[in-house]
């Protein structure tokens, strides 16, 4: 069973580029979560999603950011027009429940983010 | 201010000596509480979590933890450190009936031979 997937690992990207980063749940798992690192910080809370929906987004940056996670296909973390304080590693993880319910996020080996 | 305090930024230790990292949390209720474990350039690994039950939990490569209500902690501990274990090290929470992490901000480990 593959564990969460993201892509790309690295990801270089110049200032007022776009940045899109894939994500693909464990098997059977409908939650994603999504977490930005900064250099040197831990993990930050960014957004929540269900299948077509957004649950909590309530770490997620007021403009330029979105997230979504389509019926079919992986889920999204968009970033347009990025400045250089957007380098950082993001990092997806995937339940089979809700967090609120007892259950366990597994985190993806995370898409670091350089921008020139 | 509600948070998940690591107060050891960086650690340092020998191979085989015993280890202990600390993580407080300030939430009123007790939360469910994680570590997980993270290699340089790699995504976390879930190392134990403690939910309700047992205060002492047994997790992953002999790590173990211990929730104390009283003092609001959940300190991780190894008996006897190996080289591999060098990482960082992060204390996380959930709150109950919320959907996401709350984490600490870490601790660097190096183990020297």
């Amino acid at each position: 069973n593959a564990g969460v997937m993201q892509n790309p690992r690295h990801l270089v990207r110049r200032r007022g580029q776009e940045a899109r980063l894939r994500c693909s749940p464990m098997k059977g798992h409908s939650h994603v979560y999504w977490y930005r690192q900064l250099p040197e910080e831990g993990l930050k809370f960014m957004v929540y999603l269900q299948k077509e929906n957004i649950i909590d987004e309530s770490g997620m940056p007021k403009e330029r950011f979105s997230a979504e996670f389509p019926k079919e296909g992986p889920s999204i973390l968009r970033i347009q027009q990025v400045v250089r304080g957007d380098s950082a590693a993001y990092f997806c993880a995937s339940s089979a429940q809700k967090l609120g319910s007892a259950d366990t996020q597994y985190f993806g080996p995370g898409t670091r983010l350089t921008v020139l | 201010a509600q948070s998940v305090t690591q107060p050891d930024i960086h650690i340092t230790v020998s191979e085989g000596a015993s280890l202990e990292l600390r993580c407080n949390y300030s939430y009123g209720a007790t939360p469910y509480l994680f570590w997980y474990v993270q290699s340089p350039g790699q995504g976390l690994q879930l190392l134990l979590k403690y939910f309700s039950g047992d205060t002492l939990v047994q997790g992953i490569k002999g790590f173990e933890a211990e929730f104390k209500r009283s003092q609001s902690s959940f300190n991780l501990r190894k008996p006897s450190v190996h080289w591999s274990d060098a990482a960082e090290y992060f204390c996380a929470v959930v709150l109950y009936n919320t959907d996401k992490l709350i984490f600490g901000t870490g601790t660097r480990l190096q183990v020297f031979p």
